[in-house]
């Protein structure tokens, strides 16, 4: 099945640029969707279609991916964007269609 | 307004059932695939099972194929996911999600959460 990889965490400071990668095996070949979970709520779906940002999101949040490497870049960080954050795709064909990532906690200083 | 209401947190014995609904509000059934997305205590997130828009194209993930059982009703707008022969690694908090119309496959609306215990 297929495997996506993220660190498990990523500490930055109020102002600065957080990266948060998500591995897979020719990732770029496939569409990459972003979710946003804080402590005790449910994920809300932030970026589709590996940069597409869902209506109401800022734009501080992009996304990128290429190769083996999707990218989520949170701009100017703020303290209310401390949170869990998933890649998930879609893996067409396999008994396992739907994958995500382990998550990375986004630590704000 | 979309929301997604599931049912309380339940205690299940190993090799107990237990139902677990989710009943949405601002759409219906009809219209939509949905899914179930597990999270185990401090783990990401896992995939489940799915239903489709015509309440066909019904799939699960290997770990829980023949054991668990997704449905809906339609009268009652309500989708189910019946937990059979529940093991430890089962624990955690269920997610109903809907899946989104477009081609992406992905989970635009998402409810709160069933918290599922297993223990004896």
């Amino acid at each position: 099945s297929f495997v996506l990889t993220q660190p498990p965490s990523v500490s930055v400071a109020p102002g600065a640029t957080a990266r948060i990668t998500c591995g897979g095996n020719n990732i770029g070949s496939k569409s990459v969707h972003w979710y946003q979970q804080k402590p005790g709520q449910a994920p809300v779906l932030i970026i589709s279609y590996d940069s597409d940002r869902r209506s109401g999101i800022p734009e501080r949040f992009s996304g990128s991916n290429s190769g083996n490497t999707a990218t989520l870049t949170i701009s100017s960080v703020e303290a209310g964007d401390e949170a869990d954050y998933h890649c998930q795709v879609w893996n067409f064909g396999s008994a396992h269609p739907y994958v995500f990532g382990n998550g990375t906690k986004v630590t704000v200083l | 307004q979309v929301q997604l209401v599931e049912s309380g947190g339940v205690v299940v014995h190993p090799g107990g059932s237990q139902r677990l609904s989710c009943a949405p509000s601002g759409f219906t059934l009809r219209s939509y695939g949905m899914h179930w997305v597990r999270q185990a205590p401090g783990k990401g997130l896992e995939w489940v099972a799915v239903i489709g828009y015509d309440g066909n194209n019904i799939n699960y993930v290997d770990s829980v194929r023949g054991r668990f059982t997704i449905s809906r009703d339609i009268s009652k707008n309500t989708l189910f996911l019946q937990l059979n022969s529940v093991r430890a690694e089962d624990a955690g908090l269920y997610f109903c999600a809907r899946g989104s119309t477009s081609a992406a496959h992905n989970f635009d609306w998402w409810g709160h959460g069933s918290l599922v215990t297993v223990s004896s």
